[in-house]
């Protein structure tokens, strides 16, 4: 059972699109960390949401924190071959080491 | 800041082999994490260290796994008598151990091939 379920698992899309991607789950988190891999490479922190309902930008991407602090997504504007890789997010819950992660979303975006 | 660095980056080996994988965490980080990744999934835990101390293992880990942190800094992960279902990517994270936001930073990556 994945605790975190990500959708969609695969999107291929355009340069200059808008997309988004999400991280859902039943259990509530202290916190949602997103980490963009590239292959070969270890996962690479993007951000870390902590408050229910927070939203964080960075350049054009925006990650929001679910009111309830279940569920997170990211949203790329007008994307760039350069945001491809997988993107994967993971749950911290209180009192507990182990982060859940979720499978991942696999970005393609073509020039 | 260098950073979680992890040697070797590539290893192919023969069945039956053991390997070993070393991981260097960022200096202030008390907690080390050992990962396995397999293609297009995201990172399975594998084991943890809080300082020197081994708090936790998956039952992913069998037997033929260990992991080390003997001065509470370094991680080794040794693999006996290696398998062809081992082969993957074994990352390490380490992270500073906050109550409530604990943000664990990943290294490259140690891929394991096992002919």
């Amino acid at each position: 059972t994945q605790l975190l379920e990500q959708s969609p698992q695969f999107l291929s899309i355009q340069e200059g699109e808008n997309l988004t991607v999400y991280c859902n789950s039943s259990s509530v988190f202290s916190s949602l960390q997103w980490y963009r891999q590239e292959p070969g490479e270890g996962p690479v922190l993007l951000v870390t949401v902590v408050t229910g309902g927070e939203v964080k930008k960075l350049k054009r991407l925006t990650f929001q924190f679910g009111d309830a602090r279940k569920d997170s997504s990211l949203h790329i504007t007008a994307a760039q071959p350069g945001d491809t890789g997988l993107y994967l997010c993971a749950g911290d819950r209180d009192s507990n080491y182990q982060l859940i992660w979720g499978a991942g979303t696999k970005l393609i975006i073509k020039p | 800041d260098t950073g979680v660095s992890q040697d070797p980056r590539h290893k192919i080996t023969k069945r039956g082999q053991n390997v070993t994988f070393r991981c260097d965490p960022i200096s202030e980080h008390n907690r080390l994490y050992w990962y396995r990744q397999t293609l297009g999934q995201g990172p399975e835990f594998l084991t943890y260290f809080q300082n020197e101390a081994q708090l936790e293992k998956s039952r992913l880990l069998s037997d033929r796994f260990s992991a080390e942190r003997p001065k509470g800094s370094f991680s080794t992960l040794e693999i006996q008598r290696t398998e062809q279902g081992d082969s993957a990517m074994y990352l390490c994270a380490s992270s500073r151990g906050l109550a409530g936001a604990d943000t664990q930073y990943f290294g490259p990556g140690t891929r394991l091939t096992v002919l």
